[in-house]
């Protein structure tokens, strides 16, 4: 069964600061990663996706790496805004299986980042 | 701009009482999600369509949940009876084939009293 785990839960830092965010996953077999944005009482917003034959992406200042074989991904977000602030959810597009189960995305409980100014 | 539309985005309800909610995927997407987010579980699959056709519904509680997609345009979740431990934000989300971008509606947050 995949788990997928985000640490640190939550992440406090000053404005102008570069950070790192951390997503693992148990199972490699996935299709693809993809990191989310969601602000308080909002829906989820795609920020990036990294298909499972990639190394990485980027938008913006954001950088997303994918390391397969360790299950492991990073969200590298640069010079770090108030605006920025919000929860970051990982989730991983699992493969169906030789049992034929669903291609689902299965998510972590997320960075809660604070940007302060 | 193409969005993932659900409604209600809240609804308040007496525990017992039937509640749907509805969700208008993004047009041509082939793939439709429904998640339940609380705090102490985060995102919880609870139904997963392709080409309108259930796929995956385990995460669902069978004797009071049920989703379905009676056309290419709507999707529902519907509980009966509800209980307060239902109360979540309940989200949909679309996509185009199993390599894509999943997009999410801004949620139904229900609460049932």
């Amino acid at each position: 069964k995949q788990e997928v785990t985000q640490i640190p839960a939550a992440l406090s830092v000053p404005e102008g600061e570069n950070l790192v965010l951390n997503c693992s996953f148990t199972d490699s077999a996935i299709y693809n990663l993809q990191w989310f944005r969601q602000d308080p009482g909002k829906g989820l917003t795609s920020l990036l996706l990294i298909q499972s034959s990639q190394r990485e992406q980027t938008s913006g200042r954001l950088n997303a790496s994918l390391d397969k074989s360790s299950g492991r991904s990073t969200l590298y977000i640069a010079a770090s805004q108030p605006g920025d602030s919000a929860t970051y959810l990982c989730a991983v597009r699992v493969r169906r299986n030789s049992r034929g189960g669903s291609e689902k995305l299965v998510f972590g409980k997320g960075t809660k980042l604070t940007v302060n100014p | 701009d193409a969005r993932v539309t659900q409604t209600p985005r809240h609804k308040v309800t007496e525990m017992g009482q039937e509640v749907t909610m509805r969700c208008q995927p993004i047009l041509g997407h082939n793939t439709v999600f429904w998640y339940r987010q609380t705090m102490m579980q985060g995102l919880e699959l609870l139904a997963y369509f392709r080409n309108r056709a259930p796929l995956d519904d385990s995460g669902m509680p069978k004797d009071r949940f049920s989703a379905e997609m009676p056309d290419a345009t709507l999707a529902t979740l519907k509980i009966q009876p509800s209980e307060p431990r239902d109360s979540a934000v309940y989200f949909c989300a679309s996509g185009f084939l199993s390599r894509g971008r999943a997009f999410f509606g801004q949620g139904t947050r229900l609460t049932v009293v």
